[in-house]
């Protein structure tokens, strides 16, 4: 079990805007920064998001992050249908074990 | 460019141990930290830990410590995993990245799938 929670599935039709959230706890999310990949079918994940809210070089600025206390949000503004993917956002947990690096369950996105 | 590039799909009895490798370029291999990462089928990632390539000192998640081996090559710019004593569990595909800016993964590799199986 993740210790970052995520929806299951979001939709929208070309154009809309979509949001997905994620959130954690005061040992992660709420003391580290969050980062957000998509992961398209078959293919390795990609940085999506980095820092909250910057994007990586390459990545469209339809997608932007923000954060809020021990939760997180990413959006997706004019969704197009390349956006059909699984969305993972991740961050730094500060437990027992040291620093340990947790990523969310994922949330499919469906561009209907 | 970052490349990572991984060893090939594996296959291996319940039991065996399996060994990954991911070979780096493009960029100078002792200053970022590589991470291991792995998907089961139909699954989400599962963070299992990271090596130094510069002093060899690694992490990992607590459920695969003493099971799972992160070692490098400095020579040869290659970093390794190596888990032991497989499951059928263990099936997945297992990814290296490489450690960026704050924190992030920006540079994944392809990806070994690794299948296990009596």
């Amino acid at each position: 079990q993740s210790v970052l929670t995520q929806s299951p599935s979001a939709s929208g039709t070309p154009g809309q805007r979509v949001i997905i959230s994620c959130s954690g706890s005061s040992s992660n999310i709420g003391r580290n920064t969050v980062n957000w990949y998509q992961q398209l079918p078959g293919t390795a994940p990609k940085l999506l998001i980095y820092s909250d809210s910057q994007r990586p070089s390459g990545v469209p600025d339809r997608f932007s992050g923000s954060k809020s206390g021990t939760s997180a949000s990413l959006a997706i503004s004019g969704l197009q249908s390349e956006d059909e993917a699984d969305y993972f956002c991740a961050t730094w947990d500060d437990g027992l074990n040291g620093r340990d690096y947790v990523f969310g369950p994922g949330t499919k996105v469906t561009v209907v | 460019q970052v490349q990572l590039v991984q060893s090939g799909a594996e296959v291996k009895r319940p039991g065996a141990s399996v060994r990954v490798s991911c070979k780096a370029s493009g960029y100078i291999f002792t200053v970022y930290e590589l991470h291991w990462v792995r998907q089961a089928p139909g699954q989400g990632l599962e963070w299992m830990g990271w090596i130094n390539p510069n002093s060899g000192g690694t992490h990992s998640a607590k459920k695969f410590q003493g099971r799972v081996t992160m070692t490098r090559d400095t020579s040869i710019s290659t970093v390794y995993m190596e888990v032991s004593s497989l499951r059928s569990d263990d099936t997945a595909v297992y990814y290296c990245a490489r450690e960026g800016l704050y924190g992030s993964l920006g540079n994944w590799g392809q990806g070994t799938l690794v299948s296990v199986s009596s």
